[in-house]
């Protein structure tokens, strides 16, 4: 069984430009979460996609956007980015979008901004 | 909201010392905790979570966690560290409607000293 993967592994982008950063689900799950992690700080959640819709927003500007596939896996899409968007983004993987379901992380995208 | 609070940013114990990680809950509604571990340039691994079902949790590698209401607290504990349980870790409860959001804790740093 495959765990969640996510790529790149590292990104240096310049202030202003746009990211895109990918993520594989794990085998059979149909839901995607995003989060955040700024360095020393826990993971803050941005946004969850269930079967190719958004189903629920963290406190993150429209800049922040996502996308998922037929096949589950998903992107992300930072726009306009700014110095303090660096940070380790990771993606979950779930069967289900319900409170007590178990959420599985990859091993994350670390992004720089300059 | 619901939110945790971890106490201690960073905690030592030797190397077969009882390990005790403090989380406590602020919730309006009966919680769902999840504790994650993340080792140095990894993403976020399950240890346990409470589901309402028995107080007391058990999880991976030796560790457990007791539910207690009346404290609003859920500790992570380990009878007996090991030099390879050094790493971060997060206290989390899940929340949201249609959607599952983890809220983390800032999360508590364990040293392992041989």
């Amino acid at each position: 069984e495959t765990g969640v993967t996510q790529s790149p592994t590292h990104l240096i982008k310049t202030r202003g430009q746009q990211v895109t950063l990918r993520c594989s689900s794990q085998s059979g799950h149909n839901t995607v979460s995003w989060y955040q992690q700024a360095l020393g700080q826990g993971p803050q959640f941005i946004f969850q996609y269930y079967r190719e819709e958004e189903n629920g927003r963290g406190n993150f500007p429209p800049r922040f956007s996502g996308l998922q596939f037929p096949n589950y896996s998903s992107e992300l899409n930072v726009n306009a980015l700014e110095l303090d968007d660096s940070a380790l983004y990771l993606c979950a993987s779930s069967l289900k979008q319900t409170s007590t379901d178990t959420q599985y992380f990859g091993p994350g995208t670390r992004l720089t901004v300059l | 909201a619901q939110s945790v609070t971890q106490l201690g940013s960073h905690v030592s114990v030797s190397e077969g010392a009882l390990v005790l990680l403090r989380c406590n809950y602020s919730s309006s509604v009966p919680p769902y905790l999840f504790w994650y571990v993340q080792y140095p340039n990894q993403g976020l691994q399950l240890l346990l979570k409470y589901t309402s079902a028995a107080t007391l949790v058990k999880g991976i590698n030796g560790f457990e966690a007791e539910f207690k209401k009346s404290e609003t607290s859920f500790h992570l504990t380990k009878p007996s560290a090991h030099m390879s349980d050094a790493a971060e870790y997060f206290c989390a409860v899940s929340e949201g409607t249609g959607f599952q959001k983890l809220v983390f804790g800032t999360g508590t740093r364990l040293l392992v000293s041989p």
